[in-house]
């Protein structure tokens, strides 16, 4: 079976600093690896996903994450995180194909203090 | 195109009682799926609908059921209310079943249940 584990529940960082979000799974088998966002009081929005071919991942917002198989680790990164990336960032993990449920890591709440 | 629309935003019942959450997903999509979060738990998947069948069920208790429209509208019900339920529901749409192959899920902004 797979799991995720995201290794920081919190995360503070100052505005213009880089900053980056660890999570690691758990898979005997491929698997698709995404990241979602959620805002204070707002649902969830995709920020990225790995699926395939080339391990760095480009998302919206200017993250970006590196898929690492041999780690098993799919990392969220910013080069320069601003206020309105303060957020809930989650890691999620499902097998290839349709028809798969996510199995969600427990979250990182990311701080960006000015 | 109009986002997923969950309805009431707020809600505040006394253990015992049922409850009812709507959710409109965008049009065009067919799959509605439940999650529960929670502070300490996280995201908990409850149940997924696509064309009015349920597809993927989590572990929750029978009091926890769900149906979908023809209209691919969704309705979550809990009956016999506890103190744990209190929690933000959220539900999340998608053009085909599952939540995890090529199409990302669009979620709404959740209803946040409050259990007294």
């Amino acid at each position: 079976a797979q799991s995720v584990t995201q290794l920081d529940s919190q995360v503070p960082v100052f505005e213009e600093a880089p900053v980056e979000l660890r999570c690691n799974y758990s898979s005997s088998v491929s698997v698709y690896l995404f990241w979602y966002v959620q805002y204070p009081n707002q649902g969830l929005q995709l920020l990225l996903k790995y699926l395939s071919g080339s391990t760095l991942v480009k998302g919206i917002n200017g993250f970006e994450a590196e898929f690492n198989k041999s780690q098993t680790s799919f990392h969220l990164r910013k080069p320069s995180v601003h206020i309105s990336d303060t957020a809930e960032y989650f890691c999620a993990v499902s097998l290839p194909g349709n028809n798969r449920k996510l199995i969600w890591g427990l979250g990182t709440s990311l701080a960006v203090n000015p | 195109k109009a986002g997923v629309t969950q309805t009431p935003r707020y809600l505040i019942k006394t253990r015992g009682q049922q409850v009812t959450l709507s959710c409109s997903p965008i049009s065009g999509h067919r799959s509605v799926s439940w999650y529960q979060q929670t502070p300490g738990q996280g995201l908990q998947f409850l149940f997924e609908y696509f064309s009015e069948t349920q597809r993927n069920k989590g572990n929750f208790p029978g009091r926890f059921s769900g149906r979908q429209f023809s209209n691919s509208r969704s309705e979550m019900n809990v009956s016999t209310l506890e103190l744990g339920d209190s929690a933000l529901y959220l539900c999340a749409s998608s053009p085909i079943s599952g939540q995890g192959g090529n199409s990302p899920l669009h979620f709404g902004n959740g209803t946040r249940l409050t259990v007294t």
